[in-house]
Protein backbone atom coordinates (compact mmCIF):
# COMPACT_ATOMS: atom_id res chain seq x y z
CA UNK A 1 0.00 0.00 0.00
CA UNK A 2 1.35 3.50 -0.86
CA UNK A 3 0.52 6.73 1.36
CA UNK A 4 1.57 10.15 0.38
CA UNK A 5 1.79 13.01 3.17
CA UNK A 6 2.16 16.91 2.65
CA UNK A 7 4.00 18.60 4.59
CA UNK A 8 2.31 22.01 4.99
CA UNK A 9 -1.34 22.48 4.79
CA UNK A 10 -1.21 25.97 4.09
CA UNK A 11 1.46 28.11 2.27
CA UNK A 12 0.96 32.26 2.20
CA UNK A 13 3.55 33.72 -0.52
CA UNK A 14 4.22 36.98 -2.02
CA UNK A 15 3.38 37.62 -5.59
CA UNK A 16 6.32 36.82 -7.70
CA UNK A 17 8.35 34.84 -5.26
CA UNK A 18 9.58 31.42 -5.45
CA UNK A 19 7.62 28.72 -4.06
CA UNK A 20 8.19 24.88 -2.74
CA UNK A 21 5.23 22.45 -1.41
CA UNK A 22 6.79 19.41 -0.31
CA UNK A 23 5.54 15.88 -0.67
CA UNK A 24 6.96 12.68 0.71
CA UNK A 25 5.87 9.47 -0.29
CA UNK A 26 5.74 5.47 1.45
CA UNK A 27 5.60 2.59 -0.72
CA UNK A 28 7.51 -0.65 -0.59
CA UNK A 29 7.08 -1.15 -4.63
CA UNK A 30 7.85 1.44 -7.62
CA UNK A 31 5.45 4.04 -8.20
CA UNK A 32 4.49 6.75 -10.56
CA UNK A 33 3.94 10.42 -9.27
CA UNK A 34 1.57 13.21 -9.91
CA UNK A 35 0.83 16.96 -8.80
CA UNK A 36 -3.03 17.88 -9.30
CA UNK A 37 -4.30 21.63 -8.60
CA UNK A 38 -7.66 22.34 -7.76
CA UNK A 39 -9.68 26.00 -7.76
CA UNK A 40 -11.89 26.89 -6.08
CA UNK A 41 -15.39 24.66 -6.94
CA UNK A 42 -13.65 22.98 -9.98
CA UNK A 43 -12.30 19.67 -10.68
CA UNK A 44 -8.82 18.73 -10.61
CA UNK A 45 -6.36 19.40 -13.38
CA UNK A 46 -3.19 17.66 -14.01
CA UNK A 47 0.20 19.89 -13.40
CA UNK A 48 2.57 16.97 -13.96
CA UNK A 49 3.53 13.33 -13.65
CA UNK A 50 6.49 11.49 -13.17
CA UNK A 51 6.65 8.10 -14.88
CA UNK A 52 10.12 7.06 -15.59
CA UNK A 53 12.80 8.69 -16.98
CA UNK A 54 14.48 11.93 -16.16
CA UNK A 55 13.92 12.81 -12.62
CA UNK A 56 13.20 16.52 -12.54
CA UNK A 57 9.59 17.17 -14.11
CA UNK A 58 8.70 20.13 -15.79
CA UNK A 59 4.59 20.47 -16.18
CA UNK A 60 2.02 23.43 -17.43
CA UNK A 61 1.85 27.25 -15.81
CA UNK A 62 6.00 27.13 -15.27
CA UNK A 63 5.98 24.32 -12.08
CA UNK A 64 8.32 21.38 -11.94
CA UNK A 65 8.82 19.02 -9.62
CA UNK A 66 11.54 16.57 -8.61
CA UNK A 67 11.84 13.09 -8.02
CA UNK A 68 14.18 11.49 -5.21
CA UNK A 69 13.94 8.35 -4.64
CA UNK A 70 16.31 7.99 -2.00
CA UNK A 71 14.07 10.58 0.00
CA UNK A 72 10.77 9.48 -1.46
CA UNK A 73 9.95 12.88 -2.35
CA UNK A 74 8.18 14.92 -5.35
CA UNK A 75 8.35 18.20 -4.37
CA UNK A 76 6.76 21.02 -6.64
CA UNK A 77 8.60 24.41 -7.36
CA UNK A 78 8.26 27.47 -9.08
CA UNK A 79 10.30 30.04 -9.20
CA UNK A 80 8.23 32.94 -8.83
CA UNK A 81 4.50 32.95 -8.32
CA UNK A 82 1.45 34.72 -9.73
CA UNK A 83 -1.93 35.79 -7.33
CA UNK A 84 -3.65 33.53 -10.25
CA UNK A 85 -1.87 30.24 -8.72
CA UNK A 86 -3.77 30.78 -5.38
CA UNK A 87 -5.68 26.99 -5.16
CA UNK A 88 -5.29 24.01 -3.50
CA UNK A 89 -2.44 21.24 -4.62
CA UNK A 90 -2.43 17.58 -4.31
CA UNK A 91 0.55 15.19 -4.68
CA UNK A 92 -0.47 11.59 -5.50
CA UNK A 93 0.71 8.38 -5.67
CA UNK A 94 0.09 5.28 -8.17
CA UNK A 95 1.85 1.97 -8.12
CA UNK A 96 4.41 1.27 -10.64
CA UNK A 97 4.25 -1.83 -13.20
CA UNK A 98 4.75 -5.07 -10.95
CA UNK A 99 6.96 -8.14 -12.37
CA UNK A 100 4.49 -9.07 -14.96
CA UNK A 101 4.05 -5.42 -16.39
CA UNK A 102 0.50 -4.44 -15.13
CA UNK A 103 0.03 -1.40 -14.10
CA UNK A 104 -2.59 -0.24 -11.18
CA UNK A 105 -4.27 3.37 -11.96
CA UNK A 106 -5.60 4.01 -8.38
CA UNK A 107 -4.56 7.29 -7.00
CA UNK A 108 -3.53 8.13 -3.21
CA UNK A 109 -3.99 11.33 -2.83
CA UNK A 110 -1.99 13.54 0.00
CA UNK A 111 -4.24 15.81 1.92
CA UNK A 112 -3.45 18.79 0.10
CA UNK A 113 -1.70 22.58 0.03
CA UNK A 114 -3.71 25.86 0.02
CA UNK A 115 -1.21 28.11 -1.86
CA UNK A 116 -2.50 31.58 -0.95
CA UNK A 117 -0.55 34.44 -3.15
CA UNK A 118 -0.78 37.38 -1.81
CA UNK A 119 0.17 40.74 -3.97
CA UNK B 1 -12.30 21.48 -19.77
CA UNK B 2 -11.05 17.86 -19.34
CA UNK B 3 -13.34 15.61 -21.61
CA UNK B 4 -14.55 14.37 -18.79
CA UNK B 5 -18.52 15.18 -17.98
CA UNK B 6 -20.68 14.21 -15.12
CA UNK B 7 -23.94 15.09 -14.16
CA UNK B 8 -26.00 16.41 -12.17
CA UNK B 9 -23.69 18.99 -10.89
CA UNK B 10 -25.54 19.26 -7.47
CA UNK B 11 -28.27 16.77 -5.66
CA UNK B 12 -29.93 17.08 -2.25
CA UNK B 13 -31.32 14.68 -1.00
CA UNK B 14 -32.78 13.41 2.14
CA UNK B 15 -31.17 10.31 4.40
CA UNK B 16 -32.48 6.98 3.47
CA UNK B 17 -32.45 7.82 -0.35
CA UNK B 18 -30.66 6.44 -3.37
CA UNK B 19 -29.14 8.33 -6.29
CA UNK B 20 -27.19 8.04 -9.23
CA UNK B 21 -24.35 9.85 -10.02
CA UNK B 22 -23.36 9.46 -13.92
CA UNK B 23 -20.03 9.72 -15.89
CA UNK B 24 -18.62 10.28 -19.53
CA UNK B 25 -15.73 9.72 -20.23
CA UNK B 26 -12.82 11.48 -22.70
CA UNK B 27 -13.18 9.70 -26.05
CA UNK B 28 -11.03 7.01 -26.48
CA UNK B 29 -10.75 6.66 -22.55
CA UNK B 30 -11.23 3.46 -21.46
CA UNK B 31 -10.71 3.20 -17.21
CA UNK B 32 -13.21 5.59 -15.37
CA UNK B 33 -12.30 6.10 -11.74
CA UNK B 34 -14.83 7.35 -8.63
CA UNK B 35 -12.75 9.07 -5.62
CA UNK B 36 -14.48 10.82 -3.16
CA UNK B 37 -13.62 14.15 -1.66
CA UNK B 38 -14.87 14.99 1.90
CA UNK B 39 -13.40 17.41 4.54
CA UNK B 40 -12.43 14.74 6.92
CA UNK B 41 -11.12 12.12 4.51
CA UNK B 42 -9.94 14.17 1.93
CA UNK B 43 -9.74 12.66 -1.61
CA UNK B 44 -9.98 8.86 -1.60
CA UNK B 45 -10.41 6.92 -4.36
CA UNK B 46 -13.79 4.18 -4.44
CA UNK B 47 -13.85 2.15 -7.41
CA UNK B 48 -12.07 1.69 -11.24
CA UNK B 49 -13.38 0.33 -14.20
CA UNK B 50 -11.80 -0.53 -17.04
CA UNK B 51 -13.39 -1.43 -20.66
CA UNK B 52 -16.78 -2.62 -18.54
CA UNK B 53 -15.18 -4.98 -15.84
CA UNK B 54 -14.46 -3.66 -12.37
CA UNK B 55 -10.42 -3.45 -12.42
CA UNK B 56 -9.93 -2.14 -8.76
CA UNK B 57 -11.82 -1.07 -5.54
CA UNK B 58 -10.40 1.01 -2.57
CA UNK B 59 -12.60 2.50 0.63
CA UNK B 60 -16.03 2.05 -1.53
CA UNK B 61 -19.05 0.86 1.06
CA UNK B 62 -21.23 -1.85 0.79
CA UNK B 63 -24.09 0.79 0.07
CA UNK B 64 -22.43 2.08 -2.90
CA UNK B 65 -22.08 0.54 -6.26
CA UNK B 66 -20.94 1.40 -9.63
CA UNK B 67 -20.83 -0.26 -13.25
CA UNK B 68 -19.47 0.89 -16.87
CA UNK B 69 -21.89 0.56 -19.64
CA UNK B 70 -20.75 -1.00 -22.97
CA UNK B 71 -20.69 3.17 -24.23
CA UNK B 72 -18.00 3.18 -21.92
CA UNK B 73 -19.90 5.96 -19.33
CA UNK B 74 -20.30 4.87 -15.95
CA UNK B 75 -22.34 5.38 -13.05
CA UNK B 76 -22.05 5.08 -9.11
CA UNK B 77 -25.03 4.21 -7.35
CA UNK B 78 -25.40 5.68 -3.13
CA UNK B 79 -28.22 4.16 -0.92
CA UNK B 80 -29.68 4.12 1.95
CA UNK B 81 -27.49 7.42 2.20
CA UNK B 82 -26.17 8.71 5.76
CA UNK B 83 -25.08 12.39 6.19
CA UNK B 84 -21.76 11.26 6.20
CA UNK B 85 -22.28 10.49 2.78
CA UNK B 86 -22.66 14.26 1.94
CA UNK B 87 -19.34 15.07 -0.35
CA UNK B 88 -18.09 15.53 -4.08
CA UNK B 89 -17.84 13.11 -5.94
CA UNK B 90 -15.72 12.96 -8.34
CA UNK B 91 -14.79 11.02 -11.88
CA UNK B 92 -11.67 11.12 -13.64
CA UNK B 93 -10.67 8.54 -17.21
CA UNK B 94 -7.68 7.47 -18.89
CA UNK B 95 -6.65 5.89 -21.46
CA UNK B 96 -4.62 2.39 -20.30
CA UNK B 97 -5.58 0.52 -16.93
CA UNK B 98 -2.86 2.23 -15.14
CA UNK B 99 0.40 3.75 -15.37
CA UNK B 100 -1.04 7.12 -17.00
CA UNK B 101 -2.67 10.40 -15.84
CA UNK B 102 -6.43 10.40 -14.95
CA UNK B 103 -7.99 13.47 -16.32
CA UNK B 104 -10.89 14.39 -13.82
CA UNK B 105 -14.68 15.65 -14.29
CA UNK B 106 -16.07 18.77 -12.25
CA UNK B 107 -17.30 16.62 -9.76
CA UNK B 108 -21.04 15.89 -8.17
CA UNK B 109 -21.78 18.04 -5.22
CA UNK B 110 -24.08 15.57 -3.05
CA UNK B 111 -26.12 16.99 0.24
CA UNK B 112 -27.22 14.70 2.47
CA UNK B 113 -29.76 16.26 4.45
Amino acid sequence: AQSVTQLDSQVPVFEEAPVELRCNYSSSVSVYLFWYVQYPNQGLQLLLKYLSGSTLVKGINGFEAEFNKSQTSFHLRKPSVHISDTAEYFCAVAQGPNAGGTSYGKLTFGQGTILTVHP
Amino acid sequence: DSGVTQTPKHLITATGQRVTLRCSPRSGDLSVYWYQQSLDQGLQFLIQYYNGEERAKGNILERFSAQQFPDLHSELNLSSLELGDSALYFCASSGRQGGDEQYFGPGTRLTVT
